[in-house]
């Protein structure tokens, strides 16, 4: 039981819309990170919110973008959704910025269509 | 950026002894290795962290050479439930602005 609870879990979109995925981090937590799965493939890093504030960014366009809420709570957003988005959402919480031990949600499966 | 390199794929037995090699040339001075087991439809799971020499704790032991170009993690006596896929991530630790990036992942097959 890690503590991080993702939400939905299952997510169908169509191309052209948006989608919002939330992340609630473990008690004491202040680093959320995201990433991105495709299938068959290692996670790739989306960004990590510390504190509120964006702590770095991976090789995403723009229109990915997130938001750290004062309890630590992360939003992961979308928008223009592409055939290519499909793919295991996954956020991490930790302790604190860079690689601290991080603790994985179970992720969201969207699905573009 | 440090950019990871592991074996696709590796098979073994129950009760042997499994090292699983990452390479990682460009590891920067403030870089740690972490590595993490993954079981299908669930979130990575961190096993083991280090920055140089050995770590062991009661799952595994993580080997890292001087020049820290490659790390080793070592899982001893390996059951079935030891089947999963282990990513090699190498980046800062605390206080650093750092991309965290994964390996591509070693998919363990343990056999009885």
């Amino acid at each position: 039981e890690t503590g991080v609870t993702q939400s939905p879990t299952h997510l169908i979109k169509t191309r052209g819309q948006q989608v919002t995925l939330r992340c609630s981090s473990q008690s004491g937590h202040n680093t959320v990170s995201w990433y991105q799965q495709a299938l068959g493939q290692g996670p790739q890093f989306i960004f990590q919110y510390y504190r509120e504030e964006e702590n770095g960014r991976g090789n995403f366009p723009p229109r990915f973008s997130g938001l750290q809420f004062p309890n630590y709570s992360s939003e992961l957003n979308v928008n223009a959704l592409e055939l290519d988005d499909s793919a295991l959402y996954l956020c991490a919480s930790s302790a604190d910025r860079g690689a601290e031990t991080q603790y994985f949600g179970p992720g969201t499966r969207l699905l573009v269509l | 950026l440090a950019k990871t390199t592991q074996p696709i794929s590796m098979d073994s037995y129950e009760g042997q002894e499994v090292n699983i090699t990452c390479s990682h040339n460009n590891i920067a001075t403030n870089d740690y290795i972490t590595w993490y087991q993954q079981f299908p439809s669930q979130g990575p799971r961190f096993i083991i962290q280090g920055y140089k020499t050995k770590v062991t704790n009661e799952v595994a032991s993580l080997f890292i050479p001087a020049d820290r170009k490659s790390s080793t993690l070592s899982l001893p006596r390996v059951s079935l439930s030891d089947t999963a896929v282990y990513y090699c991530l190498v980046g800062p630790f605390s206080g650093n602005t750092g991309k965290l990036i994964f390996g591509q992942g070693t998919t363990l097959q343990v056999k009885p």
